[in-house]
């Protein structure tokens, strides 16, 4: 069964800071996505990672995906309240599944 | 541009009630449809998905069907709900294989 571990599981932190969030497996995944989910709403697309060791930026956010694929991170710079949600990865599991991870839940205090 | 609609956005249902909930894309042919659950704050575990009309695969065994009437409607159904189908449930769509997912709003059951 492939599993997809985030840690931490709840992260609060000031305004300004620094943080990084991991997403680790022991399966492979051609394919690995992070998404950003508000409270009863649907999980918004943030970037989506292909190739082992890929570093994408999205303004203050950086996703980087492990060389063997089996992993990822995200870090964010001088965090925002603006940035407080739930965060969710999933890897691209077969041709059509994805397996998503257990969620980081972010509150950035101002 | 594509987009995914959920109804109801709520639901309130007695135990032993059945379920219909429905997810609608536009803009798009031939998607790949899925429908997820999701516990308090917590990550998404996949239901069903369909890649094409009529053809639905089950991920776990529960309490629920699914089906797929029309290209881009997908259907999840119970006969009788139970205390543990409460959640929040979302559909998504994606195109071709090992494709980027986008997710409707979600509908939130409460079963009482």
């Amino acid at each position: 069964t492939q599993l997809l571990e985030q840690s931490p599981q709840f992260l609060s932190i000031q305004e300004g800071e620094n943080l990084t969030v991991y997403c680790n497996s022991s399966s492979v995944f051609s394919s690995l996505q992070w998404y950003r989910q508000e409270p009863g709403e649907g999980p918004v697309l943030l970037v989506t990672v292909v190739t082992g060791g890929e570093v994408k930026k999205l303004k203050r956010l950086t996703f980087q995906f492990g060389d063997a694929r089996k992993d990822s991170s995200l870090h964010i710079t001088a965090a925002q309240p603006g940035d407080t949600g739930l965060y969710l990865c999933a890897g691209a599991s077969g041709t059509y599944k994805y397996i998503f991870g257990t969620g980081t839940r972010l509150k950035v205090l101002a | 541009s594509q987009t995914i609609h959920q109804w109801p956005a709520t639901l309130v249902q007695p135990v032993g009630s059945p379920l219909s909930l429905e997810c609608t894309v536009e803009g798009t042919s031939n998607p790949n449809l899925y429908w997820y659950r999701q516990a308090a704050g917590r990550g998404l575990q996949l239901l069903f998905y369909s890649v094409g009309i009529g053809q639905i695969s089950s991920e776990v065994p529960q309490n629920l069907s699914a089906s797929r009437p029309q290209d881009r409607q997908f259907i999840l159904s119970s006969k009788k709900l139970l205390l543990s189908d409460s959640g929040f449930y979302l559909c998504a769509w994606s195109k071709g294989s090992r494709a980027t997912q986008y997710f409707g709003p979600g509908t939130r059951l409460l079963v009482l």
